[in-house]
């Protein structure tokens, strides 16, 4: 069966800090996509990357940084100099390449961002 | 070009009825997913449509189901309705051109209460 852990419930930083948020995955399968979330507090989902997992190529998108490593399972998610818009809860997830149940959801990390 | 827009926005409804949702996607997007959101289970993957066809399906009973109209609007259904119901519905489109996997659009979703 295929999980996604996100072990920081929440997290709290001042503003210009750097954070990391975990994500930790688990499947059988070699072919898999890896995704993050943001949900601020109005409420609406914003998609912020996919990954596959034939690319292990680190991102950067700005303040925004993804690490990917296969080996521990892992895909974390840095924010760079974080600023108070960066509060949210942030959703890592999984998706398989098949059909039926292959979307899978961690629990979600609140980042607040504190002036 | 207008977002994903979900109808209605807020919904009460009693233990047995049934409730229609409906979201209308970005122009030209031909996916449509639904996912729900709850405290208790979080969120989860209910089921993808593409081009009129259901593509995928998460792991929800029978009573919930779900359809797209050759406009690329969909809606989904959920019939006797339980407690455990109220959440809120989250609908997402994206282009799927077929090329590569594209950015997924939430909409601001359907809050449902179930008394």
């Amino acid at each position: 069966a295929q999980k996604v852990t996100q072990a920081q419930t929440e997290i709290s930083v001042v503003e210009k800090e750097d954070v990391t948020l975990d994500c930790v995955y688990e499947t059988r399968d070699t072919t898999y996509y890896l995704f993050w979330y943001k949900q601020p507090p109005s409420g609406e989902l914003v998609f912020l990357i996919r990954r596959n997992s034939f690319d292990e190529q680190n991102e950067i998108s700005g303040r925004y940084s993804w690490n990917f490593q296969k080996s521990t399972s892992s895909f974390n998610f840095t924010i760079t100099a974080s600023q108070v818009v960066d509060s949210a809860v942030y959703f890592c997830a999984l998706r398989l390449d098949n059909y039926g149940q292959n979307f899978v959801f961690g629990p979600g990390t609140r980042l607040s961002v504190l002036p | 070009k207008a977002g994903v827009t979900q109808t209605p926005r807020y919904l009460i409804k009693t233990r047995g009825q049934q409730v229609t949702l409906s979201c209308s996607p970005i122009s030209g997007h031909r996916s449509v997913s639904w996912y729900q959101q709850t405290p208790g289970q979080g969120l989860q993957f209910l089921f993808e449509y593409f081009s009129e066809t259901q593509r995928n399906k998460g792991n929800f009973p029978g009573r919930f189901s779900g359809r797209q109209f050759s406009n690329s609007r969909s809606e989904m259904n959920v019939s006797t309705l339980e407690l455990g119901d109220s959440a809120l519905y989250l609908c997402a489109s994206s282009l799927e051109d077929g090329v590569s996997y594209n950015e997924q659009f939430f909409g601001p979703g359907t809050r449902l209460t179930v008394l």
